[in-house]
């Protein structure tokens, strides 16, 4: 089934903000949001966000999520060596009634 | 704080059936919802389908005729069969539980918190 579109990759230097999108339609993204995972490598993804703009306990300010008709967007603020990891965002369609990944962004840290 | 695990065998043969167990600690498996997830090498995630803890289930399309998800809470164990596999099948695959907000009760499906550490399944003859 169609998936979630992301950039493949977005570059940013230190302490600069980066925002990451997430496109879907309006039976997922449209519909109920989207959640935000990071990854870093070899290690299980971590939750960010959930239903655009609630972070678990212990998640950083320095995210936020956001979303715009069927777009959404994880903005991180003051960029950090740690930060630059996989982020996936994830939907779940109505229409289909599944779990939708994006192909996930890899995000750089300069 | 619960944990998740993933076990089972890490080398599959072609056409035969893929099993594993995730067996959830610290908390009970009960009045939440679990699902299957994997990540073949170098690429993205993929669903593979959750089930409830009183058994219901729901499979992604792609998956479905070869996907059997099963839990036993006697255990605090949910399980993964799929049949038929191929070297495309090869991957990490992950358990997790959908996240649950404690302040709301709302469970949101399309998030995953907690997650097991994940184990690599090789297709291979």
């Amino acid at each position: 089934q169609a998936g979630l579109t992301q950039p493949p990759s977005v570059s940013k230097g230190l302490r600069q903000t980066a925002t990451l999108t997430c496109t879907g339609n309006s039976n997922n993204v449209g519909n109920q949001g989207a959640a935000w995972l990071q990854q870093h490598q070899g290690h299980p993804p971590k939750l960010l966000s959930y239903r655009n703009n609630n972070r678990p306990s212990g998640i950083s300010e320095r995210l936020s999520a956001s979303r715009s008709g069927n777009t959404a967007s994880l903005t991180i603020t003051g960029l950090q060596p740690e930060d630059e990891a996989d982020y996936y965002c994830s939907a779940w369609d109505s229409s289909l009634s599944v779990v939708v990944f994006g192909g996930g962004t890899k995000l750089t840290v300069l | 704080q619960v944990q998740l695990q993933e076990s089972g065998p890490g080398l599959v043969k072609p056409s035969e059936t893929l099993s594993l167990t995730c067996t959830v600690s610290g908390g009970s498996i009960s009045s939440y919802y679990w699902s299957w997830i994997r990540q073949p090498p170098g690429k993205g995630l993929e669903w593979i389908g959750y089930i409830y803890y009183s058994g219901s289930t729901n499979y992604n399309p792609s998956l479905k005729s070869r996907v059997t998800i099963s839990v036993d809470t006697s255990k605090n164990q949910f399980s993964l069969k799929l049949s038929s596999v191929t070297a495309a099948d090869t991957a990490v695959y992950y358990c997790a539980r959908a996240y649950y907000d404690i302040l709301t009760g709302y469970i949101s499906l399309e998030a995953f918190d907690p997650w097991g550490q994940g184990t690599l399944v090789t297709v291979s003859s």
